[in-house]
């Protein structure tokens, strides 16, 4: 099965700056990457996703890049406020719908 | 918004008891899954559930059953709890092509 490895474990950057998450996977069916949000006490929630047919997406500050030839996706965050402060998980699937793979998880912490 | 209502934020249950926890939503989504969250683990897949009365297995599924009776409620079983199963359950939920969609989870603690 797919296999995501996901890099840091904890991260903390000074407000303002900018904070990159990495993952590979390691299936190279997989052609759905996600990436969730979750704040203290609340479930992941969806931030971004991109697909294997698409380099890079951006949403305001955040964006994301898939390199497919060597299987890894970033995580982006510029302009980092307080609120950021969270754990982010990556995830892969060959398919939207089903069971999705996850990465263990990086703990942002945004320092005002 | 999609909404998926998991019915406890925290239980505390004794060893050997059998635990149920709910999930519930009201999209008329297919795909259902519950997740145990543990740190440093991340989210690992327990069951999951493509229609009624159908089941999978993901990548964890020992000591744990599930039941979907009705498309709307996707249940997780602890037949005989045992403390290695204090952690944090997540369910979610996805539309055909859809992402998934989380719930709150469930802090359950085993004494």
């Amino acid at each position: 099965g797919e296999n995501v490895e996901q890099h840091p474990s904890t991260l903390s950057v000074q407000e303002g700056d900018s904070a990159v998450i990495k993952c590979t996977y390691s299936d190279s069916a997989s052609n759905y990457f996600p990436w969730y949000k979750q704040e203290l006490g609340k479930g992941p929630q969806l931030i971004i996703d991109i697909r294997s047919n698409v380099g890079e997406k951006k949403d305001q500050r955040i964006a994301v890049t898939l390199n497919k030839t060597a299987k890894h996706f970033s995580l982006h965050i510029t302009e980092t406020q307080p609120e950021d402060s969270a754990v982010y998980f990556c995830a892969a699937t060959q398919n939207t719908g089903n069971q999705f793979y996850f990465g263990t998880g990086t703990s942002l912490t945004v320092i005002p | 918004d999609v909404k998926v209502t998991q019915s406890s934020r925290y239980l505390v249950k004794r060893t050997g008891e059998k635990v149920f926890l709910e999930c519930v939503q009201d999209m008329d989504h297919e795909n259902m899954f519950w997740y145990r969250q543990d740190p440093g683990l991340g989210l690992r897949l327990i069951y999951f559930s493509y229609d009624v009365k159908m089941k999978e297995k993901g990548d964890i599924p020992e000591g744990y059953s599930v039941s979907r009776e009705k498309k709307e409620r996707f249940s997780l079983i602890l037949e005989s709890a045992s403390t290695n199963q204090t952690s944090m359950y997540l369910c979610a939920l996805a539309g055909k092509d859809q992402p998934q969609h989380f719930g709150d989870g469930t802090r359950l603690s085993i004494l």
